[in-house]
Formats: C-alpha cells, structure tokens, sequence
C-alpha cells in the first residue's frame, strides 16, 4: 500500500528556513516522480516543485532560488528545503506521487496529509 | 491568480445534476490530459477523474468528465450531502516555467 507522510512544517520567522521530509512506502522514491503542491489558508493548489525520475528538478518562479527538492534513495524520502522564507510561503504543504492508477496509466493520484507551514515573526 | 479559470461556487439541490468548467490554454489543456481533484476541508486532495473521463477505482460513476480543446468539465449527477467539497481541475502545462497547473477551486454546496 502506497504511504505518503510528510513532517517538518511549524512556525518560522520570515527569513528563516525549514526542511520538510516525505517518507515514502509502498514504492521507491529514486524510480518515481514527485512533486510539492502548496495551499495557502482559504486558498487553492499550487504547484511547488517536481523531481523526476532521473534526478531533474523544476520549480514555480515564485520559490526558484530559495526552495531545493531532493531526496534520500537510502531513507526512501522526498525532502524540500525552505529558505528565505516569507509571509506568502505559509500554507499546507503536500507532497504528491505519479502512481499507477489503472492499466499502465500513471498519473498524480496519491497525496500526503500535508504538513502546516507558517511563516510569521 | 490560477492558470486554469474555474467558476469559484457552484451549487444544487440533492438529486440534481451539476457541472464545474475548467478553461486552459494550448500548453495545458490543450495537449494535455486532465485530472479531477475533490477536496474535503482540512484534508488531502482526492483524484476523482484522471485522463479527462476515466475514473479510479472506487469513484460513483455519478462523477464524470470530459475535455474539448482547451477546456475541460466534471459533471456530477444524483448530487448527493456528501458531494459537498472543494473541487479542482489540474494538467500538466509544456511552458518553460511551469509544470503542473490547477484550477482556483470550485467550492461546491448541496443546497
């Protein structure tokens, strides 16, 4: 069965920064695709980041330079690290995995239960 | 402001049927499929529809999609209490700068 808990958010001064971790079960991490999906409170999905199977990572402009996708193929974990983090960065954070959902079809079905991050001094 | 533009509410009376449009553009939409999301609050997104019109197992087929150029819709039928949530539309986007785009949600209420 296919597990996604994320941990790590909490509160943090503006400027600061945080790493949130995704363990992963039932599937590997290093062979799959991944993303972070945010939402802010009150707010709608927004894509964060993405890494690929083969190591390639991509972020939304509005966390290029301040956020780093990454995982640990040892500890079957997906991490985010957070820096430079502003008010506007304060929301749930979800990590998501590209599974197998019917047939051979892959698509982004399964979620964590999201972890709270809020940016505030 | 969200890449894809849905209606922010729609609403129905039990029994009913309802619809949630979903408008894109050629990166994403357009030359992508879509997938359904519904959202209880306080809790993780669910896939409700995948590759515009397939549901997962476990989904009522009272929930349907479909997709027609650059737009997309989720059509509920027998509107049930418990349909009542947040819904989002969602696709890959080929833009240099994005990847994975969502709709604003519609926040769906069961008279």
């Amino acid at each position: 069965e296919v597990q996604l808990v994320e941990t790590g958010g909490g509160l943090i001064q503006p400027g600061g920064s945080l790493r949130l971790s995704c363990a992963a079960s039932g599937f590997t991490v290093s062979s799959s695709y991944m993303s972070w999906v945010r939402q802010a409170p009150g707010k709608g999905l927004e894509w964060v980041s993405v890494i690929y199977s083969g190591g390639s990572t991509y972020y939304a402009d509005s966390v290029k330079g301040r956020f780093t996708i990454s995982r640990d193929n040892s500890k079957n974990t997906l991490y985010l690290q957070m820096n430079s983090l502003r008010a506007e960065d304060t929301a749930v954070y979800y990590c998501a995995y590209k599974g197998l959902v019917s047939g051979n079809y892959y698509t982004w079905c399964y979620w964590g239960q999201g972890t709270l991050v809020t940016v505030s001094s | 402001q969200s890449v894809l533009t849905q209606p922010p509410s729609a609403s129905g009376t039990p029994g009913q049927r309802v619809t949630i449009s979903c408008s894109g553009s050629s990166s994403n939409i357009g030359s992508n499929t879509v997938n359904w999301y519904q959202q209880i609050p306080g809790t993780a997104p669910k896939l409700l529809i995948y590759s515009n019109n397939q549901r997962p197992s476990g989904v009522p087929d009272r929930f349907s999609g479909s997709k027609s150029g650059t737009s997309a819709s989720l059509a509920i039928s027998g509107l049930q209490s418990e349909d009542e949530a947040d819904y989002y539309c969602a696709a890959w986007d080929d833009s240099l700068n994005v990847h994975w785009v969502f709709g604003g949600g519609t926040k769906l209420t069961v008279l």
